[in-house]
């Protein structure tokens, strides 16, 4: 199966942004979803898994759903901060293998 | 609190085969499940390649799996990738991961691999 995100989202400060990601087949709450945050030129970190887990450390402006009537996942990220720019990507799993999205570019105008 | 940190050479001529390895630190190569090669095209997605556990098991991914090994050795505590025939499309930044089957909760800091002749 794909995963499917938008290319890009944009916001402003202080709002609130949720990217979403389309399972193409399969039901998105049968594999847990993770969801990471790559700024330019680091490693992705999780910022939710398990569907709605954030690890430690994460803010909690960050939460993440699952809506099986559109087999997505979202991410939700509220209050949002200059420091959030970055690019997020979902991943789950098929099987033995995993699978990532194709990245959304998040800009905070 | 585990730490990755991968190495190898960051040039690879193309046709040759590229090899990284991933050393494990603060943590039992043992104490977790899988281990999982991924890599990122610049300015692309990540794409995971693979995974290893620690018995040996693999997982490939299909469209790479003619092309990768992976090995682990537990004694250095330190798990390994091979990459036949590359080509240009292979430049990538290389991250080694720790994956508990609940996401990627470890990455290394990647190393950027760049086939050219």
């Amino acid at each position: 199966f794909m995963l499917t995100q938008p290319h890009s989202v944009s916001e402003s400060p202080g709002k609130t942004v949720t990217i979403s990601c389309t399972r193409s087949s399969g039901s998105i709450a049968s594999a847990y979803v993770q969801w990471y945050q790559q700024r330019p030129g680091n490693s992705p970190t999780t910022v939710i898994s398990e569907f709605d887990q954030r690890p430690s450390g994460v803010p909690d402006r960050f939460s993440g759903s699952i809506d099986r009537s559109s087999n997505s996942a979202s991410l939700t990220i509220s209050g949002l901060q200059t420091a959030d720019e970055a690019d997020y990507y979902c991943q789950s799993y098929d099987s033995s293998a995993a699978i990532f999205g194709g990245g959304t570019k998040l800009t905070v105008l | 609190q585990v730490q990755l940190q991968e190495s190898g050479r960051g040039l690879v001529t193309p046709s040759e085969t590229l090899s990284l390895t991933c050393v494990v630190s603060g943590g039992s190569l043992s104490s977790h499940t899988w281990w999982a090669w991924v890599r990122q095209p610049p300015g692309n997605g990540l794409e995971w390649m693979g995974e290893i556990h620690h018995s040996g098991s693999t997982n490939y991914n299909p469209s790479l799996k003619s092309r990768v090994t992976m090995s682990a050795d537990k004694s250095k505590n330190q798990f390994s990738l091979k990459l036949t025939s590359v080509t240009a499309a292979d430049t990538a930044v290389y991250y080694c991961a720790r994956d508990g089957r609940r996401g990627f909760g470890a990455w290394g800091q990647g190393t950027l691999v760049t086939v050219s002749p």
